[in-house]
């Protein structure tokens, strides 16, 4: 597909357990994004990456997240040991160089993270 | 730190009202700032936006002007239609990098 796509869409998980995230931005976006939305709040930034590297990841909240992009692609963000507050959707954006500059960020529709 | 302020919703309507959602931010340097919207099961897509003051964006009958000496970017339009119900964000962007976002606005228009 053309837009950004996001797996799984639902995840349910037990208190400790380890989970993956998977995003696929748009093909040539060298810009991708992480957010944490929680229900009735906005987008919260979690880290961005500008081709492999992290340019920002001053919003990751604690030691157990950690989120890689090793070609350039698809990204991964991982949660060590869940707790119940990690439940949330996670969105992934992403953006052309050009799109920085005009905001042009492209969401895909979030994972919903649920922690029991 | 930069911080992104909207109205509570929700905001409900009957079609063909007048809408505001009012947004303020707090931002160190000259940001450029925007309106997202996500419509019921949509990921969030870009409304409109506006990199410098007095700036007015505009989309789909949506307009919002980029006020300094207010610091703010309020969201309206003349005549809302059933089919703008979603949930509006207000944001803004330093330097192209760390994008922040408001809570979300709500809003519901009748038939």
């Amino acid at each position: 597909g053309a837009g950004v796509s996001q797996t799984p869409s639902n995840k349910v998980t037990e208190k400790g357990k380890y989970v993956e995230l998977r995003c696929d931005p748009i093909s040539g976006h060298t810009a991708l994004y992480w957010y944490r939305q929680s229900l009735g709040q906005g987008p919260e930034f979690l880290i961005y990456f500008q081709g492999t590297g992290a340019a920002d990841d001053s919003g990751l909240p604690n030691d157990r997240f950690f989120a890689v992009r090793p070609e350039g692609s698809v990204s991964t963000l991982k949660i060590q040991r869940t707790e119940r507050g990690d439940s949330a959707v996670y969105l992934c954006a992403s953006s052309s160089l050009a799109g920085l500059n005009t905001g042009e960020l492209f969401f895909g529709e979030g994972s919903r993270l649920t922690v029991l | 730190g930069d911080s992104v302020t909207q109205m509570e919703g929700p905001v409900t309507l009957s079609e063909e009202a007048f809408l505001t959602i009012n947004c303020t931010y707090t931002a160190t340097g000259y940001p450029s700032l925007f309106w997202y919207v996500q419509y019921p099961g949509e990921g969030l897509q870009l409304l409109l936006k506006a990199t410098k003051a007095d700036d007015k964006g505009s989309n789909k009958g949506f307009e919002a002007t980029y006020r300094k000496e207010t610091t703010s970017f309020h969201l309206e339009k003349g005549s809302v239609q059933v089919s703008d119900s979603a949930v509006y964000f207000c944001a803004l962007s330093l330097y192209g990098q760390n994008f922040v976002f408001g809570p979300g606005t709500r809003l519901s228009v009748l038939p």
